[in-house]
């Protein structure tokens, strides 16, 4: 069945870049996602890249997609104290006939002032 | 309000109860999720409704868990006879996903109604 996967820590300095990686499982995964979960709240979409994409920049935000290897990654470059939270990645396969996402585990990044 | 509600957002009973979780969708959206969160894990996927259906159930655990959308809008999640395996955050979502349409699908979260069987 699918499959994703995490690394469960992350710890840097403010200031510095920090890089969340994934790697999931279904090769048929049309979008994969990152998701920000902040203590005792919901989960928020913090982008997004489709699967035909390898890269998508969005201010702080730097996402690599490695199709061939199906390894996601998360950049936050000047990394904030306040992007201290849990990042998920999630992969769908919308517009394959099925909607169901696929979460992983999470990493919790703790940013040290 | 404008984002996902659900209710109640704690919940405690005990083992063998019977338990409702009530999510309200943002209003339009016609894709509602169902997930659930251990400590520590990530979302669990349990149960996809497109409109009044459930497009699918594959993620229900057991025959314990049953879930309904009967106007298209609000949902309830029900267990039975519950276990303290059943202890989790349960989350829920909806998006403007249709079949086919070109959209990203953005899940919009609820904050959670955390379940508790002592």
């Amino acid at each position: 069945g699918e499959d994703v996967e995490q690394s469960l820590f992350l710890s840097v300095r403010e200031g510095d870049s920090s890089v969340i990686n994934c790697t999931y499982t279904d090769s048929s995964s049309t979008y994969l996602y990152w998701y920000k979960q902040e203590p005792g709240a919901g989960l928020q979409l913090l982008t997004y890249i489709f699967s035909n994409m390898d890269m998508k920049q969005d201010q702080r935000l730097t996402v690599l997609l490695n199709k061939k290897d199906k390894h996601l990654s998360l950049r936050i470059a000047d990394t904030q104290t306040g992007d201290s939270a849990i990042y998920f990645c999630a992969e769908s396969t919308l517009g394959s006939g099925t909607y169901k996402y696929i979460f992983g585990t999470g990493t919790r990044l703790k940013v040290l002032a | 309000g404008a984002g996902v509600s659900q209710t109640p957002s704690n919940k405690v009973t005990e083992k063998g109860k019977y338990v409702e979780l009530r999510c309200d969708p943002i209003s339009g959206h016609t894709a509602l999720y169902w997930y659930r969160q251990s400590l520590g894990q990530g979302p669990e996927f349990l149960i996809y409704f497109q409109g009044t259906g459930a497009a699918d159930d594959s993620g229900l655990p057991n025959d314990r868990f049953f879930a309904v959308r009967p106007e298209g809008s609000v949902s309830t999640l029900k267990i039975q006879r519950t276990e303290r395996g059943d202890s989790a955050v349960y989350l829920c979502a909806s998006s403007l996903v249709v079949a086919g349409g070109p959209d990203t699908g953005e899940l919009f979260f609820g904050e959670g109604s955390r379940l508790t069987v002592l």
